[in-house]
């Protein structure tokens, strides 16, 4: 069973950091594209981040590019977003997906989200 | 970057109501385009992908249609468990965008 399981969510004061951490299991991990995306309360979604495979490839959102950064350790089965000079419109629930094999794009396995807010 | 702009951003319906929520892109998407679905409190849920394709273990009653810059996702007869927020996605280029949402409520 396809298993998505972020952590590493709190709460931090705005210019703080924090690193968010996504343990896959179920699937071969090495060989899927992954990405993050966020939810703010109340909002829709947004697209965050995505890495290819072995790293090869990563991808920002304008909002968060040079603040965040994507990665992912495949002997370990995880994901990981780090997050820097965070403000209060980062807070959200951040999810970690899986992009489909067989189509190189969409999410076909989502983690249950994690929360981060970022307030004094 | 694409936008992507999603009607309407909210619609009642009754239990076996035809419903069809639109995606519009900023520029030509090819078919690269995905819909979701949204419960409170849990992760979206593929439903379609590729504009039109049924990802598995969906009920048919959902489909979805379209190409280049207009999509549409249609819930045939519409079943108390279908009261959600929908989303689309385009997957052509980066940054990746979602539509602002659609909230099917019950009538």
């Amino acid at each position: 069973e396809v298993q998505l399981v972020e952590s590493g969510g709190g709460l931090v004061k705005p210019g703080g950091s924090l690193r968010l951490s996504c343990a896959a299991s179920g699937f071969t991990f090495s060989s899927y594209s992954m990405n993050w995306v966020r939810q703010a309360p109340g909002k829709g979604l947004e697209w965050v981040s995505s890495i290819s495979s072995s790293s090869s490839y990563i991808y920002y959102a304008d909002s968060v590019k040079g603040r965040f950064t994507i990665s992912r350790d495949n002997a370990k089965n995880s994901l990981y977003l780090q997050m820097n000079s965070l403000r209060a419109e980062d807070t959200a629930v951040y999810y970690c997906a899986r992009v489909a094999a067989r189509t190189s794009r969409d999410f076909d396995y989502w983690g249950q989200g994690t929360l981060v807010t970022v307030s004094s | 970057a694409i936008q992507m702009t999603q009607s309407p951003s909210s619609l009642s319906a009754s239990v076996g109501d035809r419903v069809t929520i639109t995606c519009r892109a900023s520029q030509g998407i090819r078919n690269d385009l995905g819909w979701y679905q949204q419960k409170p409190g849990k992760a979206p849920k593929l439903l379609i992908y590729a504009a039109s394709s049924l990802q598995s273990g969906v009920p048919s009653r959902f489909s979805g249609s379209g190409s280049g810059t207009d999509f549409t996702l249609t819930i045939s007869s519409l079943q108390p468990e279908d009261f959600a927020t929908y989303y689309c996605l385009q997957d052509y280029n980066y940054p990746w965008a979602f539509g602002q949402g659609t909230k099917v409520e019950i009538k």
